[in-house]
C-alpha cells in the first residue's frame, strides 16, 4: 500500500515549459514537504507547508487539505531544473520524524 | 557554515565488516535521522535522535545502531554488513520535529556490501 503517490514518475519537458508535478496522500498530516535532490545526489529542501500555497521564485508549491493532494509547479521551466522532485508527509503513529516519501518524480528540462 | 556533513562519500565492505557513517551538523539542531535510499522506493527511516542521549528506531532499524552523546554528530553504525544494506545513507537535521520544520540533509554515502 502506497501512503504517497506521485505523478508522473518521469517528465520530460522543453526549457521555458509550465511543468506540474503531483503528490496525493492517504494519511493524515500536519505537513508536507517538497523536496529536490540533484544529479549529484544531495537533496535540498523546497517547502514545507499545512495549507495554501507558497512561492520561491519560479517555484509554487500548493496544497489541498480536503483533497489530500499537493502540486509542485515550475514556470519558464530551466534545464538546471532536472532533477528528482520528492514529496514526503507525515505517517501514522505519533513517532517523531516518521515522515513517508514518495519514490519521487524525475524531471529532465531539455534545452 | 557547513551545514549536515557526511563522511564518506562512497564505501565498499564485504559481507560481514563492520563500519561507521559519520554524521555532524552545526546548526544547533535537535533532531537527527538517518534515511536509506533505494532504487524505486522512497526514503526510509533507519534511526532517528530528538536530542543528546535520546534515540529511537525508525521503519527499518535491523543492522543498523546509533547513538547521540552530543547535538552535533550522529554516527550510524552497520555492525556486520549485508548485501540487503547495499544504499544510498542520508543523514538529516531539523531544529524542530520534522515533520514541521525543514530538513537540512547531507550529501549521501553510498554504500556498497559484496
Amino acid at each position: 500500500k502506497n501512503e504517497v503517490e506521485q505523478s508522473p514518475q518521469n517528465l520530460t519537458a522543453q526549457e521555458g515549459e509550465f511543468i506540474t508535478i503531483n503528490c496525493s496522500y492517504s494519511v493524515g498530516i500536519s505537513a508536507l514537504h517538497w523536496l529536490q535532490q540533484h544529479p549529484g545526489g544531495g537533496i535540498v529542501s523546497l517547502f514545507m507547508l499545512s495549507s495554501g500555497k507558497k512561492k520561491h521564485g519560479r517555484l509554487i508549491a500548493t496544497i489541498n487539505i480536503q483533497e489530500k493532494h499537493s502540486s509542485l509547479h515550475i514556470t519558464a521551466s530551466h534545464p538546471r531544473d532536472s532533477a528528482v522532485y520528492i514529496c514526503a508527509v507525515k505517517g501514522y503513529g505519533g513517532s517523531q520524524g516518521n515522515l513517508i516519501f514518495g519514490k519521487g518524480t524525475k524531471l529532465s528540462v531539455k534545452p | 557554515n557547513a551545514g549536515v556533513t557526511q563522511t564518506p562519500k562512497f564505501q565498499v565492505l564485504k559481507t560481514g565488516q563492520s563500519m561507521t557513517l559519520q554524521c555532524a551538523q552545526d546548526m544547533n539542531h535537535e533532531y537527527m535521522s538517518w534515511y536509506r535510499q533505494d532504487p524505486g522506493m522512497g526514503l526510509r527511516l533507519i534511526h532517528y535522535s530528538v536530542g543528546a542521549g535520546i534515540t529511537d528506531q525508525g521503519e527499518v532499524p535491523n543492522g543498523y545502531n546509533v547513538s547521540r552523546s552530543t547535538t552535533e554528530d550522529f554516527p550510524l553504525r552497520l555492525l556486520s554488513a549485508a548485501p540487503s544494506q547495499t544504499s544510498v545513507y542520508f543523514c538529516a537535521s531539523s531544529d524542530r520535529d520534522p515533520r514541521n520544520s525543514p530538513l537540512h540533509f547531507g550529501n549521501g554515502t553510498r554504500l556498497t556490501v559484496t
